[in-house]
């Protein structure tokens, strides 16, 4: 049974980068067809996709965040990463990581990462 | 950009029949996936390619489509089903990936 773990700071913050990681458990990250996705939820509201990045390294991501979302793996860890730039307030959210990029068939139980000063 | 429109609420009495409908111009050619999620809760998928059910989800969930609009049905509501529900496809390129805005399903 595949299982995600998302970890990293929960405060950030304004114009700093949040950074955020997620272990990969119960299979190799690396092994099957899989994307390894990002997705964010502010308080109250609907699930937003970042972006989502293949086995392979490449990577797609939601054309509103573009500029400001860098998303990367590291297959010796069984782990992938977040880093969004220059964040304010909006960017407050609980953060999942998923497996898949369309479909998400695994979530792990998400992270709130808050920016505030 | 690209959106799917979902009602922001649904209400039915236990036992009813409970239908959520997701609309996108692109639907035609994406498939459309379905996730519940209860309060504190990671979404779950319970709907895939339209119409097919993950292993493990009940079988009173379905998913249908025609043309724009994607349907997920649930027969004979139980109380556990109350919950947001969201769809999810992409764009005509399949490149950028958009969920629904949720409906919440009240279970009366």
């Amino acid at each position: 049974q595949v299982q995600l773990q998302e970890s990293g700071p929960g405060l950030v913050k304004p114009s700093q980068t949040l950074s955020l990681t997620c272990t990969v458990s119960g299979g190799s990250i690396s092994s099957g067809s899989y994307y390894w996705s990002w997705i964010r939820q502010p308080a109250g509201k609907g699930l937003e996709w970042i972006g989502r990045i293949y086995t392979s390294g490449s990577t797609n991501y939601n054309p509103s965040l573009k500029s400001r979302v860098t998303i990367s793996v590291d297959t010796s860890k069984n782990q992938f990463s977040l880093k969004l730039s220059s964040v304010t307030a909006a960017d407050t959210a609980v953060y999942y990581c998923a497996r898949g990029g369309s479909p998400f068939d695994y979530w792990g139980q998400g992270t709130l990462v808050t920016v505030s000063s | 950009s690209y959106e799917l429109t979902q009602p922001p609420s649904v209400s039915v009495s236990p036992g009813q029949t409970a239908r959520i409908t997701c609309s996108g111009d692109a639907l035609p050619k994406q498939y459309a996936y379905w996730y519940q999620q209860k309060p504190g809760q990671a979404p779950v998928l319970v709907i895939y390619k339209d119409s097919e059910r993950p292993s493990g989800i009940p079988e009173r969930f379905s998913g249908s489509s025609s043309g724009t609009t994607v349907t997920l049905t649930i027969s004979g509501v139980q109380a556990e089903d109350e919950a947001d529900y969201y769809c999810q496809s992409a764009d005509s390129s399949g490149t950028n990936v958009v969920f629904g805005g949720g409906t919440k399903l009240t279970v009366l």
